[in-house]
């Protein structure tokens, strides 16, 4: 089962660019789909969207389409989750998660639930 | 505003049963058997405990069950513990499956 490292908090300023990793170990990287998940101080977790790092099809949540980029390197099992400009809204725990990949037999992907999930990346953005 | 919506709170005794409902609309919970239920302890990554509406993952206590009945689905925790408190929140997928959706969660008190 592959296990999700995660890079370390960040503190930015508003208007940097900012990219944080998940790295995969054990099992093959490329098996999985991996997505990240926002949890903003004291509040819910939101659903951004979801890589398969083994072609790099993307999926994101409307909220989340053109806000941030979701990319993968396979050769180093990795994602990656990026900013171009920070706000101080993107002030946030952010987690990525993983689910075996495959398509139902109705053609769904499988990304409907999270069984793996790394620590977290405290991201803090402040003038 | 999330697009699932839970309780904010619940609470129950030890020994109770308590459930949490998570309402969406036809274009996730309605149409999809692809809900889950995560609980989250303060400080700690989520766990999920339920998924496609009823499975529990291999060493998740069978004190949890889930259901769902059109547009609304349901965790039931049974015989409460003072461990089960923490927040829980329900997911599903949407418009043909192309993203997922999160309830806003739910503060489970055991008093």
């Amino acid at each position: 089962e592959v296990q999700l490292v995660q890079s370390g908090a960040e503190v930015k300023k508003p208007g940097e660019s900012l990219k944080i990793s998940c790295q995969g170990s054990g099992d093959r990287f490329t098996s999985y789909w991996i997505g990240w998940v926002r949890q903003m101080p004291g509040k819910g977790l939101e659903w951004m969207g979801i890589i398969y790092p083994g072609d790099s099809d993307t999926r994101y949540s409307p909220s989340f389409q053109g806000q941030v980029t979701i990319s993968a390197d396979k050769s180093t099992s990795t994602a990656y989750l990026q900013w171009s400009s920070l706000k101080a809204s993107d002030t946030a725990m952010y987690y990525c998660a993983g689910r075996k990949y495959f398509y139902d037999s109705s053609g769904y992907p499988s990304y409907w639930y999270f069984d793996l999930w790394g620590r977290g990346t405290l991201v803090t953005v402040s003038s | 505003q999330s697009a699932l919506t839970q309780p904010a709170s619940v609470s129950g005794s030890p020994g109770q049963s308590i459930t949490i409902s998570c309402t969406g609309t036809s274009s996730d919970i309605g149409t999809y058997n692809y809900v889950s239920w995560y609980q989250q302890h303060p400080g700690k990554v989520p766990k999920v405990m339920i998924y496609e509406v009823s499975n529990r993952p291999s060493g998740v206590s069978n004190r949890f069950s889930g259901s769902k009945s059109g547009n609304t689905a349901s965790l039931t925790i049974s015989g409460l513990q003072a461990e089960d408190e923490a927040d829980y929140y329900c997911s599903s997928c949407t418009i043909g499956c192309t993203y997922v959706v999160f309830g806003g969660g739910t503060k489970l008190t055991v008093l």
